[in-house]
């Protein structure tokens, strides 16, 4: 069984969709991060959290730790978000785990 | 503040030929990683620095893949010999301290093996 399962695997969205990509994991943490890696790019901290929730932008990212679970948000999405968006959950001893990745693209 | 940056971008080499990847982190930042994606996965760990020390290494093919930090601040990633399998993006990535904190990652390094 996978630490850390992403959903979904791919997404294909509209230019203005408001899209969600959710996050399971089974370890215990100290932090949550969701990156971002554009094709043929390096990879892009987009968030840390450990509790609650954050915005930066049209990015919204929470994370729920009772239930081990976090979503990323993108309201009013844009063909420049088109990446792939990959969870890390972290343990106290700074040990990542990493998704798989949730592949988006965004439709003008 | 300058990022992570790895050399080269981009590798080819035949198999059993031998490879190095170097990377000098953010300046201060204790902790280094080094990590290899294979196209369509995540990021695999193959091991992790505090300052010049080996925090895990337990992923590591050591017949093969080697890696050092000398001097607690760049670190180089070798390869020898090297199999069609090592043919994926090797990242390196940074952070701070040695707890929780945000993960900086170089631009990668992609190693073709033929």
């Amino acid at each position: 069984k996978n630490e850390v399962e992403q959903s979904p695997q791919n997404l294909t969205a509209q230019e203005g969709e408001f899209i969600t990509i959710n996050c399971s994991y089974s370890v215990g943490i100290s932090a949550l991060h969701w990156l971002q890696q554009h094709p043929g790019g390096g990879i892009v901290s987009l968030f840390m959290l450990s509790s609650g929730k954050k915005k930066h932008g049209r990015l919204i990212a929470t994370i729920n730790i009772q239930e081990k679970h976090s979503s990323l948000h993108i309201t009013a999405s844009h063909p420049r978000d088109s990446a792939v968006y990959i969870c890390a959950p972290a343990n106290t001893g700074n040990q990542f785990y990493f998704g798989t990745g949730t592949s988006l693209t965004v439709i003008p | 503040e300058a990022g992570v940056a790895q050399s080269p971008r981009y590798k080819i080499i035949e198999k059993r030929q031998s490879v190095a990847f170097w990377c000098n982190p953010i300046s201060g930042h204790a902790t280094l990683y080094w990590y290899q994606q294979i196209l369509g996965q995540g990021p695999k760990l193959l091991i992790q620095f505090q300052n010049n020390g080996v925090v895990d290494d337990s992923q590591l093919p050591k017949d093969r893949f080697s890696a050092e930090r000398l001097k607690g601040v760049d670190s180089t990633l070798k390869i020898q010999p090297a199999k069609l399998e090592d043919s994926a993006v090797y990242l390196c990535a940074s952070q701070l301290g040695t707890t929780v904190g945000e993960l900086f990652f170089g631009e990668g390094s992609r190693l073709t093996v033929l």
